[in-house]
């Protein structure tokens, strides 16, 4: 299996504009995850889908982020408008199991760079 | 407030030494608790997991232990490559939802020749 596949790797982007993110989970996997890193902060949690299905995005900072899973394969992940606040590196994780607790499979992850 | 902390922050050792990387939690309940190795530029990479029942368990040249009643546990690297440079952070699961993952924020290794 190819793993967790994300695109792009890398993102540069100008303040106020829309950015998306994608995600490819490991296939047969029924939650995936989004995640942000930042130097401050460390990993944090955005929101989880299981079986496509959005369970909790109490995580997800503003109005402005926004996830979709339309399919068992594929998830984005939308900010707009962009703010250098934004800058981080993105991580989508999935895994199979009874619940978000087991163990994750991460992808390269998406470094977001908002000027 | 569920919260994990790692300590040290950073560490430096030379090629060949051991070390051991200490996580304190608070998560409760407890579901488990797993460590993952994070080079530069890549995501996590899962090197261990421990349910409650579990004290201690091996991924070659890492051993994790754990400590419920003291809500402690430590990930101890044997005889360090260059290839160990990396972030160690522990993950604690709690029941199912957003608690159920707390993140420390992680030790930051640096292996010297």
């Amino acid at each position: 299996d190819a793993g967790v596949i994300q695109s792009p790797r890398h993102e540069v982007t100008e303040m106020g504009q829309e950015v998306t993110l994608r995600c490819k989970p490991i296939s047969g996997h029924d939650y995936l995850f989004w995640y942000r890193q930042t130097m401050m902060r460390g990993l944090e949690l955005l929101i989880y889908f299981n079986n496509n299905v959005p369970i909790d995005d109490s995580g997800m900072p503003e109005d402005r982020f926004s996830a979709k899973m339309p399919n068992a394969s594929f998830s984005t992940l939308k900010i707009q408008p962009s703010e250098p606040r934004d800058s981080a590196v993105y991580f989508c994780a999935s895994n199979l199991g009874g619940s978000a607790s087991y163990e994750q499979y991460f992808g390269p992850g998406t470094r977001l760079t908002v000027t | 407030k569920n919260q994990v902390e790692q300590s040290p922050q950073s560490l430096i050792i030379l090629e060949g030494k051991n070390c051991t990387l200490q996580c304190n939690y608070t998560v409760s309940p407890f579901s488990n608790l797993r460590w993952y190795k994070q080079d530069t530029g890549r995501g996590p990479v899962s090197l261990t997991i421990m349910t409650f029942s579990e004290n201690t368990k091996s991924n070659g040249r890492y051993t994790a232990t754990l400590d419920a009643d003291t809500k402690q546990s430590s990930l101890h690297i044997t005889a360090s490559q260059l290839s160990d440079s990396a972030s160690y952070i522990c993950v604690v699961s709690g029941n199912t939802g957003r608690r159920a993952l707390t993140f420390g924020s992680g030790t930051r290794l640096q292996v010297q020749p």
